[in-house]
């Protein structure tokens, strides 16, 4: 069975700082994408950044980037030039490909921006 | 904004009870998922539909139960309702075929049971 992992529980950064959150997954599936979803006090899931697995360059998205480590099964985010917005759950989540779009999360990391 | 609405925004029942909860999904979307996320926790997968049909459900008892219209909007209806089931309950929308393109959430549906 496939699975996630974030080890941070909370995290926080000042503005303007970098800040990477942690995530980890096992699977035995070859093709399967990775996603970043933020998900601030008002609940709506936001995603942030996706990845696919056959790609072995680092997805980007403005101030988001990832550091994709296939063999490690290692999926951080990277968040430059933390802004007060930011501040919010992550959570990290996994889908193999296919037809079924179940998303396996992680439990999430609690980012705190400090001004 | 996604265009996944997602009502009611909150909702209280009691123990034993049932109830519906409903989600439309963005224009041009074939695939509904229903998750569950209790407090602190990240989202469950219940079920997805996919053009009216059910394509998948997670370790979640039959008690449990969706719907899809020809319109692709869903419903989840949950029976004899349980304290914990006490969660927010999320819907996405997507289309159907190969994995990985975005699933677009709606706000949720805070359910409390007392």
């Amino acid at each position: 069975a496939q699975t996630v992992t974030q080890s941070q529980p909370e995290m926080s950064v000042q503005e303007a700082e970098t800040v990477t959150l942690s995530c980890t997954y096992d699977t035995s599936e070859s093709d399967y994408y990775l996603f970043w979803y933020k998900q601030p006090p008002s609940r709506q899931m936001i995603l942030v950044i996706r990845q696919e697995a056959y790609k072995q360059q680092n997805a980007t998205e403005n101030r988001f980037s990832v550091n994709f480590q296939k063999a490690a099964k290692s999926f951080s985010l990277k968040i430059s030039d933390s802004q007060l917005g930011d501040a919010a759950m992550y959570f990290c989540a996994y889908i193999r490909a296919g037809n079924n779009r179940k998303l396996i999360w992680g439990l999430g990391t609690s980012l705190a921006v400090n001004p | 904004e996604t265009g996944v609405t997602q009502s009611p925004t909150h909702l209280i029942k009691t123990r034993g009870q049932q109830v519906t909860l409903r989600c439309s999904s963005q224009s041009g979307h074939n695939t509904v998922s229903w998750y569950q996320q209790a407090l602190g926790q990240g989202p469950q997968f219940i079920f997805q539909y996919y053009r009216e049909e059910e394509n998948g459900r997670g370790n979640f008892p039959p008690r449990f139960s969706g719907l899809q219209f020809p319109n692709y909007s869903s419903e989840l209806n949950v029976n004899a309702l349980e304290l914990d089931d006490s969660a927010l309950y999320l819907c996405a929308s997507s289309l159907g075929g190969t994995g990985g393109t975005e699933a677009f959430f709606g706000q949720g549906t805070r359910l409390t049971v007392v």
